[in-house]
């Protein structure tokens, strides 16, 4: 079964908590990204991968950090400097290629205690 | 940043009624994308669109492109209660570069 998965589906955060988001694909997808969601709104880049070892920021990359070891996985670090953290955060991959769509998991949502 | 404003931001109709979202963007483009989210889920891919593609058809689904004006519209017909969710246009504008999403447009079908 092809797909995404990120996990935890619900996370909590205790002040000057670090806490790291999953996100694993068995698609063989080159690029993956992590976008955060507020009530509401639209989503933010936050950190994307194009390829393993290599990654850049988004728009909102400060108080987040990634690491892309393996093709499979994209884990995100929410870190204490990270002040408002709570939102619903997504991980998304594709294949390489300029019209690819995006393949998103099924968010987690981060809290704070 | 945000590239695409959707239009409106939210929109209640009822189920058989015709559905209508609008989308505006900035700079040039290489391609438009629509998704889909229901709550508290992720995004679904609907459709994608060329820069040099004017309309494209998928089953209920309908697009629309003028780059002239910067603008696309989704529009779904026959709309069902189903398809209560938030929609999403996206845009890429050149080679790998990271999909630009709008704050998308509320849609409530109401049966």
């Amino acid at each position: 079964d092809g797909g995404i998965t990120q996990s935890p589906k619900y996370l909590f955060r205790k002040e000057g908590q670090n806490v790291t988001l999953s996100c694993e694909q068995n698609l063989n997808h080159d690029a993956m990204y992590w976008y955060r969601q507020d009530p509401g709104q639209g989503l933010r880049l936050i950190y994307y991968s194009q390829i393993v070892n290599d990654f850049q920021k988004g728009d909102i990359a400060e108080g987040y950090s990634v690491s892309r070891e393996k093709k499979e996985s994209f884990p995100l670090t929410v870190t204490s400097a990270q002040k408002n953290p709570t939102a619903f955060y997504l991980c998304a991959s594709r294949p390489a290629g300029i019209n690819e769509k995006l393949f998103f998991g099924s968010g987690t949502q981060l809290s704070v205690l | 940043s945000q590239q695409g404003e959707e239009d409106p931001q939210a929109l209640s109709i009822q189920e058989g009624e015709n559905a209508t979202m609008n989308c505006s963007y900035k700079t040039s483009i290489n391609n438009l994308q629509w998704y889909r989210q229901n709550s508290g889920r992720g995004l679904v891919h609907l459709i994608l669109i060329r820069s040099n593609e004017r309309e494209k058809h998928s089953g209920r689904l309908r697009v629309t492109l003028d780059t002239s004006k910067k603008s696309s519209s989704l529009l779904i017909t026959a709309s069902r209660a189903a398809d209560t969710a938030s929609y999403f246009c996206a845009t890429s504008n050149s080679g790998n570069t990271p999909l630009v999403f709008g704050k998308g447009t509320r849609l409530s079908v109401i049966a």
